[in-house]
Formats: C-alpha cells, structure tokens, sequence
C-alpha cells in the first residue's frame, strides 16, 4: 500500500532549538518525496524535494531508504518557521502526490 | 512569480446542487491536478489531467465528479449533485514538464448545506 506517515500531529519547540518533523512511507518502487508547507491563511508551497537535495529556508531532509523515512530538519527554529508541515509521496508518472497527515510546528518564542 | 488562483474562495451550495470550481493553472504547465481536505484529515488526491484527458483517477472521484479544460487557460471541477460529505477545501494544482513537483493554488471551500 501507498502511504505517507507523519506521526506527530503537532510539534512544540522554542526559538533557536533543533527542529526535526518526521516522514515514513511506503511504496513498492523508487518514490519521489517532498516537504511542502502551508503558513496560515496561505496556500501550500513546495518546500523540499529529494532528488534536488537543496537546502531551503534553513530546512533539509535526506532520504533514507533503509528506514523508508524522509525526515525535515532544522538546526535552529525561527518563529517565523510556524506553520503545517506535510510530507508528499509521488510514485506514478501521472505526478500524483500522496500526502501525510501534516504536522503542526510551532515555535515559541 | 506566476501562481494557481481558484475561484471562489468559499461556496456554499444546497445538498444535490451542482457546482462548478474554477481553476486557472500556471500558464506554460502542462499537468493539472484537484485534491480536497475534509476538515481535519489529509489532502487526497481527486484527479490528474493531461493531454485534455484524465490520466489518473481516485476512488473519490466517481462518476458525481467531472473536470474539463474548455479553453487554454480554465481548469474546473464539476460536482454533479454535492452530497454534505463533499463539504470540504479544494485545491487546484498544476505541474510543468520534467515533474519538479506540483503548484497548488489557495484552495476553494465548499460547504454543502
């Protein structure tokens, strides 16, 4: 079965401390995975996608196979990171996505 | 920097209505997407369009559901005859060639009442 897990529905760090949201999947293939964003009141945007393996906003994420995870990490959370995380899977070449949960991060400050 | 917009942003319809939501893609893509989000549950997947025909479908998307490209620029979904179950947000979304993941719009709520 195709399916993305974020457990944590909401993430509570203070300013300046390590953030890491997590992702598992599964997919019986080579899926392409993302991170996008949703700020409040704002559409979601693209923030991450493995196979560029940029670094955006201070954000990364590495893909592990192994683990079948795909985890969004932060050295240091600005108030400004607030938001609703959702990880994405696409494995079919229509560009169908299919997303986790989401997880809620909130940064104190 | 060009951008997805859905109209409208909020619609209210009596249960068996019909309703129309309009989406108008990033002009140069190619590939067009609707996804919905029940309150407090995840985005899923509705529909993919390419080539002016569906390439991929979900369960959710049965025959209540239509979408069309009538011109160059338009993307709409069709709800036949709403159900209160399809009160939900509606996002549009759009991808260009060489798949870099897609763009999605603001998104259309729709309550059916």
């Amino acid at each position: 079965a195709q399916r993305v897990t974020q457990p944590e529905k909401l993430l509570s760090v203070f300013k300046g401390a390590p953030v890491e949201l997590k992702c598992n999947y599964s997919y019986s293939g080579s899926p392409e995975l993302f991170w996008y964003v949703q700020y409040s009141r704002q559409r979601l945007q693209l923030l991450l996608r493995h196979i560029s393996r940029e670094s955006i906003k201070g954000f990364t994420a590495d893909l592990n196979k192994g683990e079948t995870s795909f985890h969004l990490k932060k050295p240091f959370a600005q108030e400004e990171d607030s938001a609703m995380y959702y990880c994405a899977l696409s494995g079919s070449n229509t560009g169908k996505l299919i997303f986790g949960q989401g997880t809620t991060l909130q940064v104190k400050p | 920097e060009p951008e997805v917009t859905q109209t409208p942003s909020h619609q209210v319809t009596q249960m068996g209505q019909e309703v129309i939501l309009r989406c108008v893609p990033i002009s140069n893509h190619l590939y067009f997407y609707w996804y919905r989000q029940i309150l407090g549950q995840k985005v899923e997947f509705l529909v993919s369009f390419y080539n002016n025909e569906i390439s991929e479908k979900s369960e959710i998307f049965d025959d209540q559901f239509s979408v069309e490209r009538p011109d160059g620029s338009n993307f709409t979904l069709k709800i036949r005859s709403t159900k209160l179950e399809d009160s939900a947000m509606y996002f549009c979304a759009s991808s260009g060639q060489g798949w870099k993941g897609a763009f999605f719009g603001q998104g259309t709520r729709l309550t059916v009442v």
